[in-house]
């Protein structure tokens, strides 16, 4: 069955940078791709980029452009979400999602990896 | 970027009960939308694409439907499990948003 799995929480200080990363088994992971979604406190879900696993084409929210990097490593079936100079308010909850589409995507997510919570606190 | 907007932001209903929830669009998009359920704790689960096609595995009680700039999210006949926040979340462009989500609680 298909499963992601994602790293750690972590706890980070402001300016630092965190990596997460999301291990996925049950399928061809090149087939799919990856997107990247956060949820801080009590808030809505926010969508921050994905990675096509196959050819490593990457689509970032303009929100985060400057300060996010997906990439990924076929060989381990994993794909990493990279977030820099981070502040109070990047706390929040990370998740990879699986898009079901090949090549290009679907752009909707059918299975989540169980979040990983990022702390950033002085 | 499309806002989306739910409502309402929490919903009280009996075991049996039939229950609606309503997303709207800032803009037409389509029938690209997708329904997410999250309870609390856990990620969400992926329940409906392209506004009303039921993911493979998610109980018929569930339905969708909707095109433009408005949509709804039914369940014909409320179950204990059903009580969770639920989320819908546009497709039709950059960048993907969801709404703010719809708590149900059984009363």
């Amino acid at each position: 069955q298909v499963q992601l799995v994602q790293s750690g929480a972590d706890v980070k200080k402001p300016g630092a940078s965190v990596k997460v990363s999301c291990k996925a088994s049950g399928y061809t992971f090149t087939r799919n791709a990856i997107h990247w979604v956060r949820q801080a406190p009590g808030q809505r879900l926010e969508w921050m980029g994905w990675i096509n696993a196959g050819n490593g084409n990457t689509k970032y929210s303009q929100k985060f452009q400057d300060r996010v990097t997906i990439t990924r490593d076929t060989s381990a079936s994993t794909a990493y979400m990279e977030l820099s100079s981070l502040r109070s308010e990047d706390t929040a909850m990370y998740y990879c999602a699986r898009d079901p589409g090949g090549g290009n995507g679907d752009y909707y997510f059918d299975y989540w990896g169980q979040g990983t919570l990022v702390t950033v606190s002085s | 970027d499309i806002q989306m907007t739910q409502s309402p932001s929490t919903l009280s209903a009996s075991v049996g009960d039939r229950v609606t929830i309503t997303c709207r669009a800032s803009q037409s998009i389509s029938s690209w939308l997708a329904w997410y359920q999250q309870k609390p704790g856990k990620a969400p689960k992926f329940l409906m694409y392209k506004a009303s096609s039921l993911e493979s595995g998610v109980p018929s009680r569930f339905s969708g439907s909707g095109s433009g700039i408005e949509f709804t999210l039914t369940i014909s006949s409320l179950q204990p499990d059903d009580c969770a926040t639920y989320y819908c979340q546009q497709y039709y462009t950059y960048p993907l948003t969801f709404g703010q989500g719809t708590k149900v609680v059984i009363k």
